[in-house]
């Protein structure tokens, strides 16, 4: 079936330094990619989007980069915070005409003070 | 505040029990999700409405039985569960389905089945 594959499943880095988490997707009809914030006790929160005729999005610290190509997807978070530490789930729909999103299992990011 | 709120945030059952879990929207959306969080696990969807009709069920057991009487409101109920049911449920919302819509998600319900 469908997947989406997500790396890494845990990610240190000190504050101010840069991350970033990789998505690959399988079916080649995505064409929207939401990434998601979950911290502890919460839903996961939207925190960027993309869609297939993007190649790049950026919101202040946080980017998001697609490749249809190579079906790839990634999120950048640049001078990274304490508060930023949380997992991260990206996600990718196809507009078949029915429901299908497949989110990726996480990433746990830990900002080091 | 996402606008999309569940009761009860925790829960703790017996296996013999019978529990309903409440998701509400406050964002006028016209469909509505149910979510399985495992540790470590991607998550798992279980049902999807639409316009309070149910358009996707991915082979979810029959213990667990959602109701969406209106677009605003989902209900899961819990029947006969097992150890393994332990986990977070998620509700959430968005405009439309199958769209490419946005999902708002709620805080989740933490089920412990014993």
């Amino acid at each position: 079936g469908e997947n989406v594959e997500q790396h890494p499943s845990t990610l240190s880095v000190q504050e101010g330094d840069s991350a970033v988490i990789k998505c690959t997707y399988s079916d080649s009809a995505s064409n929207y990619f939401p990434w998601y914030k979950q911290e502890l006790g919460k839903g996961p929160q939207l925190i960027i989007d993309i869609r297939s005729n993007v190649g790049e999005k950026k919101d202040q610290r946080i980017a998001v980069t697609l490749n249809k190509t190579a079906k790839h997807f990634s999120l950048h978070i640049t001078e990274t915070q304490p508060e930023d530490s949380a997992v991260y789930f990206c996600a990718a729909t196809a507009n078949t005409g029915g429901f299908k999103t497949i989110f990726g299992a996480g990433t746990r990011l830990f900002v080091k003070a | 505040e996402t606008g999309v709120t569940q009761t009860p945030r925790h829960l703790v059952m017996g296996m013999t029990n019978k529990k309903s879990l409440k998701c509400e929207q406050h964002l006028g959306h016209n469909a509505m999700y149910w979510y399985k969080q495992s540790a470590k696990k991607p998550l798992e969807l279980m049902f999807v409405y639409s316009l309070e009709e149910r358009v996707e069920n991915n082979s979810v057991p029959s213990r667990f039985s959602p109701e969406c009487p209106n677009s605003s409101h989902l209900f899961l109920h819990l029947h006969t569960l097992q150890p393994e049911d332990s986990a977070l449920y998620l509700c959430a919302s968005s405009q439309d389905s199958g769209r490419g819509e946005t999902q708002y998600f709620g805080p989740g319900t933490r089920l412990l089945v014993l």
